[in-house]
């Protein structure tokens, strides 16, 4: 059974850079592309970003200019940077992959972290 | 940048009836693979969201057959047959054939 477990400072000022971290146990790390999702309080989801194993990313145009997604395949790790964070960056972050299927008789992927709140608050 | 809009943004169901959700893209899902890219999320209250539709319609792993997906090219639809109370939440469709995008939510409850 694969677990995402995601981690990273919950409370940070303005100006500040935002950094979560998501672990992967139980599977493999290679064939999915480990995405970051936002969503604001009381709001839709927001796709941020993605990587796969080896490095190859991808950005939703709007925050590309402040993110940054790494990967540490030694760890089963991927990595979140959002730089300069705003109020409007107030959001529970998930990590997850990409994408979801099933093929003789298993399924694979479709895994999503527990979420992490990060307020930004001056 | 691909748009999603869904419809309607909430229903109320009586347990036992039926529920429809549209889904509709700004382009067309469908790839050069033969593979269209369109997935629908539940995400119940206060959990992280699910999978429990890839590709237009093929059930994820332990998804009730009460929940289907249909569609094509950019319009989509979600339908649960007998609506049941474990049911509620928001369910979102998301496409992936140019990066990700989801659609705005459809808050899902029992009357």
């Amino acid at each position: 059974q694969v677990q995402l477990q995601q981690w990273g400072a919950g409370l940070l000022k303005p100006s500040e850079t935002l950094s979560l971290t998501c672990a992967v146990y139980g599977g493999s790390f290679s064939g999915y592309y480990w995405s970051w999702i936002r969503q604001p309080p009381g709001k839709g989801l927001e796709w941020i970003g993605e990587i796969n194993h080896s490095g190859s990313t991808n950005y939703n145009p709007s925050l590309k200019s402040r993110v940054t997604i790494s990967v540490d395949t030694s760890k089963n790790q991927f990595s979140l940077k959002l730089s300069s964070v705003t109020a409007a960056d107030t959001a529970v972050y998930y990590c997850a992959s990409f994408p979801g299927y099933c093929s003789g008789g298993s399924c694979y992927g479709g895994y999503w972290g527990q979420g992490t709140l990060v307020t930004v608050s001056s | 940048d691909i748009v999603m809009t869904q419809t309607p943004l909430s229903l109320s169901v009586t347990p036992g009836q039926p529920a429809s959700i549209s889904c509709k893209s700004s382009q067309s899902l469908l790839h050069s693979d033969g593979k269209t890219y369109l997935y629908w999320y539940l995400q119940k209250p206060g959990q992280s969201p699910q999978l429990l539709i890839y590709e237009v319609s093929s059930r994820f792993s332990g998804v009730p057959d009460r929940f289907s997906g249909s569609g094509s090219g950019t319009d989509f639809t979600l339908k649960i047959s007998r609506v049941e109370a474990e049911d509620v939440g928001v369910y979102y469709c998301m496409q992936g054939i140019h990066l990700r995008t989801f659609g705005q939510g459809t808050k899902l409850e029992i009357k």
